[in-house]
């Protein structure tokens, strides 16, 4: 059965870090493309970043420069280092796995609270 | 610039049909997009993949009330025979090299 279980989330003080991760099963992360997508409280869901099976990365313009997508080959797991947080950060993270672009696969989700 | 436009609701009584519609940006009509369940208080799901010659491919265990059709830039997915467990938001979301993005989604009560 294919599984993604993020871990990592918790409260936070802005301006700090931390890493989320996303435990795979069922397949191998490298040889898909991985994505983390975010959701505000009571908002939509919106695209942070993705690797691709090749390596790339991309990230949306509000994360650029402060968050890193990356995998764990050995460990099956794909992660994202978040540093100088952010109160608008604050989203439940959610990371999906990919079937050529379209997103084919959910995790539960990490909620992650930036506040003083 | 590539993006989605949902309306924000839709409602439709039980048993009945809805058509949701997502509308790709100038320039993008030829775009595939998928399609994303997400219940209250629950993560998303992912229901379909559609192509712009509307053919699509769903998700695991997606059952037959739901399918998706294409007309130029808009994507459409029918629900039909609806159920309480209907009720939920429904995102679009496409992707170009480098670039994901999603619809601001769509709620669909049931009457």
């Amino acid at each position: 059965e294919v599984q993604l279980v993020e871990t990592g989330g918790g409260l936070t003080q802005p301006g700090e870090s931390l890493r989320l991760s996303c435990a795979a099963s069922g397949f191998t992360v490298s040889s898909n493309h991985m994505s983390w997508v975010r959701q505000a409280p009571g908002r939509g869901l919106e695209w942070v970043s993705v690797i691709y099976s090749a390596g790339s990365t991309y990230y949306v313009d509000s994360v650029k420069g402060r968050f890193t997508i990356s995998r764990d080959n050995s460990k099956n797991t794909l992660d994202l280092q978040m540093n100088s947080l952010r109160a608008e950060d604050t989203a439940v993270y959610y990371c999906a796995r990919e079937a050529a672009g379209s997103i084919d696969c959910w995790g539960h989700g990490t909620l992650v609270t930036v506040s003083s | 610039q590539l993006v989605l436009t949902q309306s924000p609701s839709a409602s439709a009584s039980l048993g009945a049909s809805v058509k949701l519609t997502c509308t790709l940006s100038s320039g993008h009509s030829g775009y595939a997009i998928a399609w994303h369940q997400q219940q209250p208080e629950k993560g998303p799901r992912y229901l379909m993949k559609l192509n712009s010659d509307g053919s699509h491919s769903k998700g695991d265990g997606i059952p037959d009330r739901f399918s998706g059709s294409s007309s130029g830039p808009e994507r459409y997915l029918t629900i039909s025979s609806l159920q309480s467990e209907d009720e939920a938001d429904y995102y679009c979301q496409t992707w170009g090299t480098g670039i994901r993005v999603f619809g601001g989604g769509t709620k669909l009560t049931v009457l």
